[in-house]
């Protein structure tokens, strides 16, 4: 079974400063995807950044970036020049590949950008 | 335009009374899922599909049915909701590209109250 943990469930931040969300999961598949997805008072489900895990090289998506540790399944997603947009609750996410792509989600961290 | 669409968006209603959420999705894709979303539990998944009449059970399918006769349409069922089937619920499709890339689409969710 996957499992991923977040274990900030809340998180604040002063606008144009930096700030770090932590996940860990635990597998035994070895073909897998890593996501974090952003949902704000919309609901909507955004995809903020995904990391294939035959990739060694950490994804980049302008102000976000992951810092991917494969040996130690850890997938932290760090937010550079924080905005008050950014203000939402974060989900990371696993997905087996092909087996029907299941995503597993962690538990969430709600993240509040201070002006 | 891809996307995933979801109907109802909000729904209201009684113990036992069934109920139909559809899900529609406009990108050919083999993969669907349900999850239902609850607050301190992230996103969990209730159903999968892998492809047309091919459906399997995710980690909270009880009190759920799914169909898959069309490539496009993934209906959840409640036969008999009761209120802890009170919750946002989520569909999505993908599909995972020849160059090993994956593509996921959710729907805008549907929030459903049952009293």
């Amino acid at each position: 079974a996957q499992t991923v943990t977040q274990s900030q469930p809340e998180m604040s931040v002063q606008e144009a400063e930096t700030v770090t969300l932590s996940c860990t999961y635990d597998t035994s598949e070895s073909n897998y995807y890593l996501f974090w997805y952003k949902q704000p008072p919309s609901r909507q489900m955004i995809l903020v950044i995904r990391q294939e895990a035959y990739k060694q090289q950490n994804a980049t998506e302008n102000r976000f970036s992951v810092n991917f540790q494969k040996a130690a399944k850890s997938f932290s997603l760090k937010i550079s020049d924080s905005q008050l947009g950014d203000t939402a609750m974060y989900f990371c996410a696993f997905m087996k590949r092909n087996t029907g792509n299941q995503f597993y989600f962690g538990t969430g961290t709600s993240l509040t950008v201070i002006p | 335009e891809a996307q995933v669409t979801q109907n109802p968006r909000y729904l209201i209603t009684v113990t036992g009374k069934k109920l139909t959420v559809t899900c529609s999705q406009n990108m050919n894709h083999e993969y669907m899922s349900w999850y239902r979303q609850d607050p301190g539990l992230g996103l969990r998944q209730i159903y999968y599909s892998m492809n047309v009449e091919v459906t399997d059970k995710g980690d909270v399918p009880e009190g759920y049915k799914v169909s898959r006769k069309e490539k496009r349409n993934f209906p959840l069922i409640l036969e008999s909701p009761s209120p802890n089937q009170t919750s946002l619920y989520f569909c999505a499709s993908s599909l995972s590209t020849l160059g090993g890339r994956v593509k996921a689409f959710f729907g805008q969710g549907t929030r459903l109250t049952v009293v």
